[in-house]
């Protein structure tokens, strides 16, 4: 049974960075996409990217672009979002889920992180 | 990337059908056959329903179809349960340059 399990909430300051890191259990972890999804509070859900492990390649939304990083560690099952430069907008609840078996659709997700960014 | 255009509520009785559309365009909805619907519980991670506009998960109810005409896709709740009262997303893949992109987003509510 696969699992994600996320790192726990954070509170930052304006302008500084948060790392949320996403561990995989269960089924082959580079093989499948992993992306990040957000949440605003009361909000619905935005793509932010995703990362193909065994390529280390990631993609990004545009609106994300040059703010967002996605890794991912293949010795730990574990792929991480930071994004810098953080502003009040950025409070969501963050979200890593992995494809069920190819495409664009989720069939695993994380509990969900939420990041607070307040001064 | 604009997000998909979906009703921000939809209402049946139990025992009733629902449906919910997804607006988008030729480079996203109507350009692919890789729409796919969530459902979110309050404070819960969403849910694959459908994918590949009309296929569903191991384990969903076949209470739940999918299709798409054009540019616009659909999500259809037979036979309402009081469980089946979430929001509900689409999604579809957006091309190389976007890649992903979501609905709006409506709340189902079971009267």
């Amino acid at each position: 049974q696969v699992q994600l399990v996320q790192s726990g909430a954070e509170v930052k300051k304006p302008g500084s960075s948060v790392k949320v890191s996403c561990k995989a259990s269960g089924g082959t972890f580079s093989s499948y996409t992993i992306s990040w999804v957000r949440q605003a509070p009361g909000q619905g859900l935005e793509w932010m990217g995703r990362i193909i492990p065994i390529l280390g390649i990631a993609n990004y939304a545009q609106k994300f672009q040059g703010r967002v990083t996605i890794t991912a560690d293949k010795s730990t099952s574990t792929a991480y979002m930071e994004l810098s430069s953080l502003r009040s907008e950025d409070t969501a609840v963050y979200y890593c889920a992995r494809v069920l078996s190819s495409g664009w659709y989720y069939g695993y997700w994380g509990q969900g992180t939420l990041v607070t960014v307040s001064s | 990337q604009s997000a998909l255009t979906q009703p921000p509520s939809a209402s049946g009785s139990p025992g009733q059908s629902v449906t919910i559309s997804c607006t988008g365009t030729s480079s996203d909805v109507g350009g692919y056959n890789y729409v796919s619907w969530y459902q979110q519980h309050p404070g819960k991670a969403p849910k694959l329903m459908i994918y590949e506009v009309s296929k569903r998960p191991s384990g969903v109810p076949d209470r739940f179809s999918g299709s798409k005409s054009g540019n616009t896709a659909s999500l259809t709740v037979s036979g309402l349960q009081a469980e089946d009262e979430a929001d509900y997303y689409c999604s579809s893949y957006a091309g190389s340059n976007n890649l992903n992109v979501f609905g709006t987003g409506t709340k189902v509510t079971v009267l």
